[in-house]
């Protein structure tokens, strides 16, 4: 089944405490990204990948990691995490390339709590 | 800076009614989507619009895009209970970031008896 997994699902922690949310996609995808959402702010992207070894900010990069190593894993890094950063985040995928946009496949989301 | 704008945020309506979901957006856009989200889930996709004048229908839920007037419309026909949930518009911001998307805020979506 074509899928995006995210682990953990949930994760409460506390302040300073390095933490890593794992993606992998089976789709082939070129095209990864992390997302966060809060209320009343809707979803925003954090950081994306074109390609493996080609990562790039995106509109909420402070405070947050990423690597792609691989093609199929893009994990999100919390060095050092702090309350503002409790929220509900979302890896997505989709396959794109040169002119061609793709539509989107969104991961079950990883609510975490940092105290 | 490209913005994506809904309104209602929120809608309760009555089962049987039709209602009508907009969704503005600031700068041109070559595809439009919309997403269903039931609460602590992910985002289900409904409806990819790639051209003017598309319209895409599924059940109850029929969407439509107007690139000159950077409208899209999500119509709700005969609402029933199991359509509760929020509803996202999304547009590619960026021509570099190709696959980026900037949200609308949502609108919730509330169908009682």
């Amino acid at each position: 089944e074509a899928q995006v997994t995210q682990n953990p699902r949930y994760l409460i922690t506390v302040t300073g405490k390095k933490l890593t949310v794992t993606c992998s996609q089976n789709m082939n995808h070129e095209y990864m990204s992390w997302y966060r959402q809060d209320p009343g702010l809707g979803l925003r992207q954090i950081y994306y990948s074109m390609n493996v070894e080609v990562t790039d900010k995106g509109d909420v990069p402070e405070g947050y990691k990423v690597s792609r190593k691989e093609k199929r894993n893009f994990p999100l890094i919390l060095e050092s995490p702090s309350p503002n950063q409790t929220s509900l985040y979302f890896c997505a995928s989709s396959l794109s390339g040169v002119g061609r946009r793709g539509e989107q496949y969104f991961g079950p989301g990883t609510r975490l709590t940092v105290t | 800076e490209l913005k994506v704008e809904q309104n209602p945020l929120f809608l309760s309506m009555q089962e049987g009614k039709n209602y009508t979901i907009y969704c503005n957006y600031s700068t041109t856009s070559d595809r439009l989507y919309w997403y269903r989200q039931d609460p602590g889930k992910s985002l289900e996709s409904l409806f990819v619009l790639l051209s003017n004048g598309a319209v895409k229908q599924e059940g109850r839920l029929m969407a439509s895009l107007d690139t000159k007037a950077r409208l899209s419309t999500l119509h709700i026909t005969a609402a029933v209970h199991d359509l509760s949930a929020t509803y996202f518009c999304a547009v590619n911001g960026d021509d570099y970031n190709t696959d980026k998307l900037i949200f609308g805020t949502g609108t919730r979506l509330q169908v009682f008896p």
